[in-house]
C-alpha cells in the first residue's frame, strides 16, 4: 500500500456520462497531481492541486475538472465521455512546497467508456 | 520545456544479466530532478530511484543504480543481476521548474528465463 488511495478501481461507463474519481493523498501530502495514462498519448500531466487551490493545469480537457477538499482529498470529474477517454487515471501526492519530495502514486482508476 | 526521451521501446534480457535503460532529458532549469519508476503489469507506478541535479554521486537503491551524466544530460537506469520479476514498463521521469513530473514513452523490459 502506497499511502495514496484511489477510488474506484475500475469504472465501466457509456459514453456522454459523466464520472467521478475520487484520491486520498499519503498522510501529510499537501500536492495532488492527476496524470491520465493512455495507450497513444502515454502518461500525461492534466492538473496539480496544492492544500486546497489549483497549482498547475496540463494538458486538461474543458470536460474535465478537479478540485481539492480541505481534508486534501481531491476529486477528478470527467463529463461528456468519449471512447477516446478511456485511459488509467493516476493520483500522486508529494508533501509540495517546492521541496524534492518522492512523488506517491495511487494504484489507478482504470475508466472504460463503452 | 522540459522534455524526457526514451529511444528503446522494448528490451529482452538473459535473467541475472545486468541491463541499461537510456534516459536523456532536456530542460532549461538548473535545478531539477530526475526519477525511474516501474510499472508491473498490475498497472500500479512503482518509485525506483532518484538522483538530484547538484548530488555529486550517482543514486543507487539495492539492485538499481542511476548512470548520471549531467553534461550529456542523460539519466540511465542500470538493474543488476535481473530477475523475472523485473519484467515490466520503466518510465524516467523529470521535474524542473514547477512541481509536476514530465515522463518519457516509457521501455518494456522482458527479463527471459
Amino acid at each position: 500500500d502506497s499511502g495514496v488511495t484511489q477510488t474506484p478501481k475500475h469504472l465501466i461507463t457509456a459514453t456522454g456520462q459523466r464520472v467521478t474519481l475520487r484520491c486520498s493523498p499519503r498522510s501529510g501530502d499537501l500536492s495532488v497531481y492527476w496524470y491520465q495514462q493512455s495507450l497513444d498519448q502515454g502518461l500525461q500531466f492534466l492538473i496539480q492541486y496544492y492544500n486546497g487551490e489549483e497549482r498547475a493545469k496540463g494538458n486538461i480537457l474543458e470536460r474535465f475538472s478537479a478540485q481539492q477538499f480541505p481534508d486534501l482529498h481531491s476529486e477528478l470529474n470527467l463529463s461528456s465521455l468519449e471512447l477516446g477517454d478511456s485511459a488509467l487515471y493516476f493520483c500522486a501526492s508529494t508533501l509540495g512546497g517546492g521541496l524534492v519530495y518522492g512523488y506517491t502514486f495511487g494504484s489507478g482508476t482504470r475508466l472504460t467508456v463503452v | 520545456a522540459q522534455k524526457i526521451t526514451q529511444t528503446q521501446p522494448g528490451m529482452f534480457v538473459q535473467e541475472k544479466e545486468a541491463v541499461t535503460l537510456d534516459c536523456t532529458y532536456d530542460t532549461s532549469d538548473p535545478s531539477y530532478g530526475l526519477f525511474w519508476y516501474k510499472q508491473p503489469s498490475s498497472g500500479e507506478m512503482i518509485f525506483l530511484i532518484y538522483q538530484g541535479s547538484y548530488d555529486q554521486q550517482n543514486a543507487t537503491e539495492g539492485r538499481y543504480s542511476l548512470n548520471f551524466q549531467k553534461a550529456r544530460k542523460s539519466a540511465n537506469l542500470v538493474i543488476s543481476a535481473s530477475q523475472l520479476g523485473d519484467s515490466a514498463m520503466y518510465f524516467c521521469a523529470m521535474r524542473s521548474g514547477n512541481e509536476k513530473l514530465t515522463f518519457g514513452t516509457g521501455t518494456r523490459l522482458t527479463i527471459i528465463p
